[in-house]
């Protein structure tokens, strides 16, 4: 049973543009969530977090929104430049998970010249 | 800081070896994680240790599968014997703990069994 699903295993966007990757989960215990994003022959690297406090969080280019009703969070890049071009996971943990995250399937981004 | 160093970045054994994957967490983390990545199922969560004691091992798949963690700056993963579906990027990661700081991956070591 996933508990955190990426549902769109890859999305192109063209340079300039905004990319929205999404995200859901079912535990409603989690109470802090995460973005990684991965390129390839590396591991994945911290980019932008959200606590359920909160329903938005910036930085800089990105932004995440968090939709706890829905258990829905998505990723907002704008805007899209081609170095974003990788693989973006999303990770949810807290509640009853203690320290452990537990990361969707991945998102692969392309952001076309 | 040099991060967190896995070793051997890559691996190609054949099947029915044993197969020892090693990581050095970052200096003063005092939680571990071993996760593997798979086209099929993403990254999974293998085994995660908090001050060097085995807390989940729920992800092992099976009992080929065993992880150690001697002292807070080492770590293994080990296979045997080794088998084909095996084969993926296996991903160790450390952490302060607490809601704030993530994981803080290595490199990883990509193994494959033929």
């Amino acid at each position: 049973d996933q508990q955190v699903k990426q549902n769109s295993p890859s999305l192109s966007v063209q340079e300039g543009r905004i990319s929205i990757l999404n995200c859901d989960y079912t535990n409603s215990m989690f109470d802090y969530f995460l973005w990684y994003k991965k390129y390839p022959a590396e591991g994945p690297t911290f980019l932008i977090s959200i606590s359920s406090i909160k329903d938005k969080n910036e930085d800089g280019r990105f932004t995440v929104f968090l939709n706890k009703s829905a258990k829905h969070l998505s990723l907002h890049i704008v805007p899209s430049q081609p170095g974003d071009s990788a693989v973006y996971f999303c990770a949810a943990g807290g509640g009853n998970a203690g320290n452990m995250l537990t990361f969707g399937g991945g998102t692969r981004l392309m952001v076309k010249p | 800081d040099a991060g967190v160093i896995q070793s051997p970045r890559h691996e190609v054994t054949e099947m029915g070896q044993e197969v020892t994957l090693r990581c050095k967490p970052i200096s003063g983390h005092n939680s571990l994680f071993w996760y593997r990545q798979t086209m099929m199922r993403g990254l999974e969560l293998l085994i995660y240790f908090n001050n060097n004691v085995p807390i989940d091992d729920s992800g092992m798949p099976e009992d080929r599968f065993s992880a150690k963690m001697p002292n807070a700056s080492f770590s293994t993963l080990k296979i045997q014997p080794s088998e084909p579906r095996d084969s993926a990027v296996y991903f160790c990661a450390s952490s302060l703990g607490g809601q704030a700081y993530g994981y803080t991956f290595g490199s990883g070591t990509r193994l494959t069994v033929v």
